[in-house]
């Protein structure tokens, strides 16, 4: 079964500062992988996606991430954090057949501090 | 504006009750699904579907029941509330082959007293 972990359960940062949020993943085949982002009472808005090629995907709002095979890993990055980027993250790995499910972490909570 | 669709946006049941949660798509999506989230959880699969007429349960089914008669529509009923149905539920719909990622609607917050 596929599985994700999200080791960190809040991140605070400075505005202007770098930001990487970590993902790992257990999935027996090639995994699709996803970052979405949701901000207080909102639904889930998709941030970025892999399913092959090349390992850098970049995504909307500036942010990319990086999947690494050897370290069963998708971190999500984003050089310079803005206030409005405080939010929830979740990783998610999908599944081509049943349905395209999708199994979430347990999220990242991000607070921007001034 | 296309999306997903979901009502009511919030919610209160006594434990026992039962209602249903809409859900609507104006995507022509094939595949839909329900989650819940709940805090540490993340979200959890429900129920999901890969075309009308066709469901299937996911990780958290109990006390939960889906049909899909169209392909617009996929509601989520609660047979009887119970406390721990108390959640936030997200349905989510999303084109089939290669995996092009859900859109999720608004969420309906649930709670059962």
């Amino acid at each position: 079964a596929q599985s994700v972990t999200q080791p960190d359960i809040h991140i605070t940062v400075s505005e202007g500062a770098s930001l990487e949020l970590r993902c790992n993943y257990s999935y027996g085949a090639t995994p699709y992988l996803f970052w979405y982002v949701q901000s207080p009472g909102q639904g889930l808005q998709l941030l970025l996606k892999y399913f092959s090629g090349d390992t850098l995907v970049q995504g909307i709002k500036g942010f990319e991430a990086e999947f690494k095979r050897s370290q069963s890993s998708f971190n999500l990055r984003k050089p310079s954090v803005h206030w409005s980027d405080a939010a929830e993250y979740f990783c998610a790995v999908g599944a081509s057949n049943a349905g395209n499910m999708l199994t979430f972490g347990g999220g990242t909570r991000l607070m921007v501090k001034p | 504006n296309a999306g997903v669709t979901q009502t009511p946006k919030f919610q209160v049941l006594k434990t026992g009750q039962s209602m249903t949660l809409q859900c609507a798509q104006d995507m022509n999506h094939e595949y839909m699904s329900w989650y819940r989230q709940d805090p540490g959880m993340g979200l959890r699969l429900i129920h999901y579907s890969v075309g009308a007429g066709i469901t299937d349960q996911g990780e958290v089914p109990n006390g939960y029941n889906v049909s899909r008669s169209t392909t617009e529509d996929f509601p989520l009923r609660l047979l009887s509330a119970a406390p721990s149905q108390t959640s936030v539920y997200f349905c989510a719909s999303s084109a089939p082959g290669r995996v092009s990622g859900y859109t999720f609607g608004s969420g309906t917050r649930l709670t059962v007293v």
